[in-house]
């Protein structure tokens, strides 16, 4: 088993530009979350979701937007971004609200 | 202030010493977590803990709920224990969110 995998690993963007980052996890997980991650402060949730075609906000869910098309992946989409969203992003899941998380690698974010 | 507090910030030790963080927290939880952040930015969940203590190897998480405090002990220290500690707790209002401390930066010198 992978476990929770993140793509890309690392990446840079100029200021309005969109990308979307990927989360896979293989353990049939009911739940996934976005965090972010900035020197400082504790992970903030962005966005989870509960199961397929299911998301809700998180703590800090502006600029963001995410989609659960399939129970194994979760997409975080910037559409327009800021320099503010410079972050390191990590995707968790876990099989019910009461279990542990499990991370993916993250992804270092840069905009520019 | 922070609902979920950590002491201390960073924690330099000696290989083999008895190592203590501590988590301390303002609100009613149901569940508090420990995880292990590695130096290339990994993320583990060591910890779930709702009430008493655990063990896992080296590894030793306590909660006292009246209290609202958690302490992670790491026994017998080694280098490869150097790593962020972190504190996570599940507030009894928030359904299915974490919310995290910043963290304790552990280094174990050889």
């Amino acid at each position: 088993n992978a476990g929770v995998t993140q793509t890309p690993k690392f990446r840079v963007l100029k200021t309005g530009q969109s990308m979307t980052l990927l989360c896979a996890q293989d353990m049939n997980h009911e739940y996934m979350y976005w965090y972010r991650q900035d020197p400082g402060m504790g992970l903030r949730l962005i966005h989870y979701s509960v199961g397929e075609g299911t998301t809700a906000k998180g703590e800090v869910p502006d600029g963001y937007n995410v989609s659960r098309l399939k129970k194994q992946n979760f997409l975080l989409g910037l559409e327009s971004a800021a320099p503010s969203q410079t972050s390191v992003y990590f995707c968790a899941s876990s099989i019910g609200v009461l279990n542990i998380q499990y991370f993916g690698a993250g992804t270092r974010l840069s905009v520019l | 202030k922070n609902e979920v507090e950590q002491s201390p910030q960073n924690l330099t030790a000696q290989e083999g010493e008895f190592i203590t963080i501590n988590c301390s927290y303002s609100v009613g939880i149901s569940a508090l977590h420990w995880l292990q952040q590695h130096p290339g930015g990994g993320i583990v969940s060591l910890f779930m803990l709702s009430s008493g203590k655990k063990k896992h190897g080296r590894l030793i998480a306590t909660i006292n709920i009246q209290e609202k405090h958690s302490s992670l002990h790491i026994t017998a220290s080694h280098p490869r224990d150097s790593a962020v500690y972190i504190c996570a707790v599940r507030v009894t209002t928030s359904g299915s969110r974490l919310t995290f401390g910043e963290g304790t930066q552990l280094t174990v010198n050889p």
